[in-house]
């Protein structure tokens, strides 16, 4: 099983751009979480997928940031334009439907917006 | 709405003290209740969890976690800590119904060799 596969790991773009963050989930999963991290926060969810349909997406924080998840094997997560407040560590995680079920998680991109 | 409180935001031990991490959440109703690990610049992992039985549960690396239903709380132990447990530590709980868990702040674990 090779986890939950994000791309890029890190990522560093002037404000303005438009940032594109991808995630694979776990194969059979059919829960997709998008997850931002930061010191003043902690872990906020932003939004969520039950079998490729988002479900409730009241943590994104504004218009400039949109999910998308064509299909069970990919989602996106897209910010634009960016800025420097953006900055974060973005989390992808899958699991299985149940309460019972945990999460697991990628190793997350690091964006820095200059 | 329910929430997830892990009232030590920061905690600095020494090798082979003992350690114990509150988790309180406030939800009266049937609950799923986590433990995740951060490891520094990795992703979280689960440590260990419960949702029903032995409300006394032990999960990797020596971990353990009691849940005390009357006390809402699911606190983290472990006997003897190592360096390596230098970590951020995610309290999370799922309602009965309800597949989205709800994550406290975390506490930042700092072991001293």
């Amino acid at each position: 099983d090779a986890g939950v596969i994000q791309s890029p790991r890190h990522e560093v773009t002037e404000m303005g751009q438009e940032v594109t963050l991808r995630c694979k989930p776990i194969s059979g999963h059919d829960y997709l979480f998008w997850y931002r991290q930061t010191m003043m926060r902690g872990l906020e969810l932003l939004i969520y997928f039950n079998n490729n349909v988002p479900i409730d997406d009241s943590g994104m924080p504004e218009d400039r940031f949109s999910a998308k998840m064509p299909n069970a094997s990919f989602s996106t997560l897209k910010i634009q334009p960016s800025e420097p407040r953006d900055s974060a560590v973005y989390f992808c995680a899958s699991s299985f439907t149940g309460s019972n079920q945990p999460q697991h998680f990628g190793d997350g991109t690091r964006l820095s917006i200059l | 709405a329910q929430s997830v409180s892990q009232h030590n935001h920061h905690v600095i031990l020494s090798e082979a003290a003992s350690l114990e991490l509150g988790c309180n959440y406030s939800y009266g109703g049937t609950v799923n209740l986590f433990w995740y690990v951060q490891y520094p610049g990795q992703h979280l992992q689960l440590l260990l969890k419960y949702f029903s039985g032995d409300p006394l549960v032990k999960g990797i690396k020596g971990f353990e976690a009691e849940f005390i239903k009357s006390k809402f709380s699911f606190n983290l132990r472990k006997p003897s800590v190592q360096w390596s447990d230098t970590a951020e530590y995610f309290c999370a709980v799922t309602l009965g119904g309800s597949y989205i868990p709800t994550f406290g702040r975390g506490t930042s674990l700092i072991v001293h060799p």
